[in-house]
């Protein structure tokens, strides 16, 4: 049973439109995540939600809008492509977050190669 | 944010070679985990270890929080341990978001 998965696996897509990616995940967990992996392999934090309410969202354009229809699942719609969103998109998940006073472990989907033509 | 920095960048090992990789991290943490980035991309889970060690088959881990930093030890590497290692922390103070340095690519040949 895959715990964290996303789709698609591979989106190749032209300047100007808008698509979106999907996670889910399976184990219960409260808080999802979406990182970023740029073409140096960085990867860097987006968005956080915790029971669907956002708790993190760093310096991102606008044009990227989370959506948390409920806690398994955390989908990312992006409008307006640019060339410079081409990366590889991470879903990730843990059982709470650090405002409860603990730390807990993440644990990543397989991840999305976005490539904006 | 906090500076999380990695060494070595790059290793070459000979496969059955032992090696020790290091994470540096600038501010107080309450979660460090160890990912083994495959040549497929996937994110694999090594270790979540806040402090203390870890043994898990021929990898294991140690953090020391107070002096702030943590090793990953691979013993006997196979050429599947090949790809790029990441060590990730969540300050102590603020939200739960991972903080990535920026990785060691190991490559081990035959």
């Amino acid at each position: 049973d895959t715990a964290v998965s996303q789709t698609p696996k591979y989106l190749v897509t032209q300047m100007g439109n808008d698509k979106s990616i999907k996670c889910e995940q399976n184990l219960g967990h409260d808080t999802m995540y979406w990182y970023k992996q740029d073409s140096k392999k960085f990867l860097k934090i987006m968005f956080s939600y915790n029971n669907k309410e956002l708790i993190i969202n760093e310096t991102v354009p606008n044009r990227f809008s989370p959506k948390s229809p409920d806690k398994a699942h955390l989908n990312l719609h992006i409008n307006s492509l640019e060339l410079g969103d081409s990366a590889v998109y991470f879903c990730a998940s843990s059982q709470g977050w650090s405002g409860s006073g603990r730390a807990y472990e993440q644990y990543f989907g397989p991840g999305t190669r976005l490539t904006v033509t | 944010g906090i500076q999380v920095e990695q060494s070595p960048p790059d290793l070459i090992l000979q496969e059955g070679a032992n090696s020790t990789l290091r994470c540096n991290f600038s501010d107080s943490v309450n979660n460090l985990q160890w990912f083994h980035q495959n040549p497929w991309g996937q994110l694999i889970n090594l270790f979540y270890i806040p402090s203390g060690t870890k043994q898990n088959g021929r990898l294991s881990a140690t953090t020391v929080a107070t002096e702030r930093y943590s090793l990953l030890y691979i013993s006997s590497s196979q050429t599947t341990d090949s790809g790029v290692y990441f060590c990730a922390v969540v300050r102590q103070t603020g939200a739960n978001n991972l903080f990535f340095g920026t990785g060691t690519r190991l490559t081990v040949i035959p």
